[in-house]
Formats: structure tokens, sequence, C-alpha cells
């Protein structure tokens, strides 16, 4: 079990435009879901947090009017990255945690997003 | 700012060999845990083990963590190609929050 998934798993697309991307628990209920971006032969680095229901908790440093998070259900969380800039190419993983205060968190596959 | 570092940066180690990595981080802690990611792929957690915990097995995987030094390691015994892959520690910092603060990872390659 702790299955999470993403779509897509990779993407290409023309700077300005704005790309979605899908974070599903496939096999449980996801109270909190975390968004992080790695750059090539890089740690991860959190970009927020995520709690079914009420807003990200965004860490510092990020955008959160370019990195829009929803997670209207507990199985799905989406990551818009707006007005997309080449600078944003990037692997984007989501993980979830199956209760508040679980330690363990699950990780989707990643995105690789490329902006030309 | 990143909170594990580990040690080293790279390592490239012979089939059957034993696999040490290392990770340092700077404040207190909930717990250390340890993720394994093949190359393009998310990661997939291998073990975790508490501030009140010392050593730690799953399999080949041995888990030490030394909170007065700051540092867990992490051994791969018997280590076979499949192994390879980078490997990153991640702390939980203590105060109960959920967010996991990863280090820079060692990648692992294991010749056949």
């Amino acid at each position: 079990g702790a299955v999470v998934s993403q779509h897509p798993s990779w993407v290409i697309c023309k700077s300005g435009t704005s790309v979605k991307i899908e974070c599903r628990s496939l096999d449980f209920q996801a109270t909190t879901m975390f968004w992080y971006r790695q750059f090539p032969k890089q740690s991860l680095m959190l970009m927020a947090t995520s709690n079914e229901g009420s807003k990200a908790t965004y860490e510092q440093g990020v955008e959160k009017d370019k990195f829009l998070i929803n997670h209207a259900s507990l199985t799905l969380s989406t990551l818009t990255v707006t007005s997309a800039h080449p600078e944003d190419s990037s692997f984007y993983i989501c993980s979830a945690s199956r209760s508040r205060g679980q330690e363990t968190q699950y990780f989707g596959p990643g995105t690789r997003l490329l902006v030309l | 700012s990143q909170q594990g570092e580990e040690d080293p940066q790279a390592l490239s180690i012979q089939e059957g060999e034993n696999a040490t990595m290392n990770c340092s981080y700077k404040t207190s802690i909930n717990n250390l845990q340890w993720y394994r990611q093949n190359s393009g792929r998310g990661l997939v957690h291998l073990i975790l083990i508490r501030s009140n915990e010392r050593e730690k097995h799953s399999g080949r995987l041995r888990v030490t963590l030394d909170t007065s030094k700051k540092s867990s390691s992490l051994l791969i015994t018997a280590s076979r190609a499949a192994d390879t892959a980078s490997y990153f520690c991640a702390t939980a910092l203590q105060g109960g929050s959920e967010k996991l603060v990863f280090g820079k990872g060692t990648k692992l390659t294991v010749n056949p």
C-alpha cells in the first residue's frame, strides 16, 4: 500500500504558459501532501506543505502566486506553475503522509518540466 | 537551508562489498530517515530512526544515530548492482513538524 502517482511524468511547454501537475494518493487518504523541487544532481527542496481543505504553507522564497497549490480532496493535490519560464525547468516531486503527524512520507515518481 | 550533509558525495564499490554513507545535521531532531532515489525517479523510504534510538536494522541495511555528534550512518551490506542509486538522509525537526529536510545525497554505484 501507500502508492502515490503523479501526472504527467514529463512535460515540455513554451515560456509564458501554465502547467498543472497532479499528485494522487491511490490507496490511502492523504491528510498532508508536500511539494518538492529537485535540480539535477541536487537534493530535494521543500516548496510547500498542503493540507486538505486549507491553504498551502509555502517555504521561504517560494512565490505562492507562481506556484499555485490546491488540495481539494484527501487523494488529490495539484501544483500549477503559472507563466512558466526556463528557470522553472526542474524535477517536481510530491509526497503524502497518511495522517497528520505521521513520520513517513510516500513519494510520487516525479514530473520533469522543461520550459522552452 | 539544508539540514543534512551526506558524505561521501559519490561512492563506487564492487558487488558484494559493504557501502557506508554518513549524514550530519545541525539542529535537534525528532527522527532521521533514509531514502533511496533511482535516477529520475521518486524517493523510496528505507528506514526511520528516532532520536532516542542508536541503531536500527532492516534486512541488509543498518542505520546508526549519534545525537551528540548530530550524525547518522547508513550501511548497506553485501551490496548488489541493483543498490545503485542516490541515498538521502532527511531529518524531521523537533517540535512535531511534519516537514523533512533533506541532505544533498550520496550517489552509490555498485559495479557488477
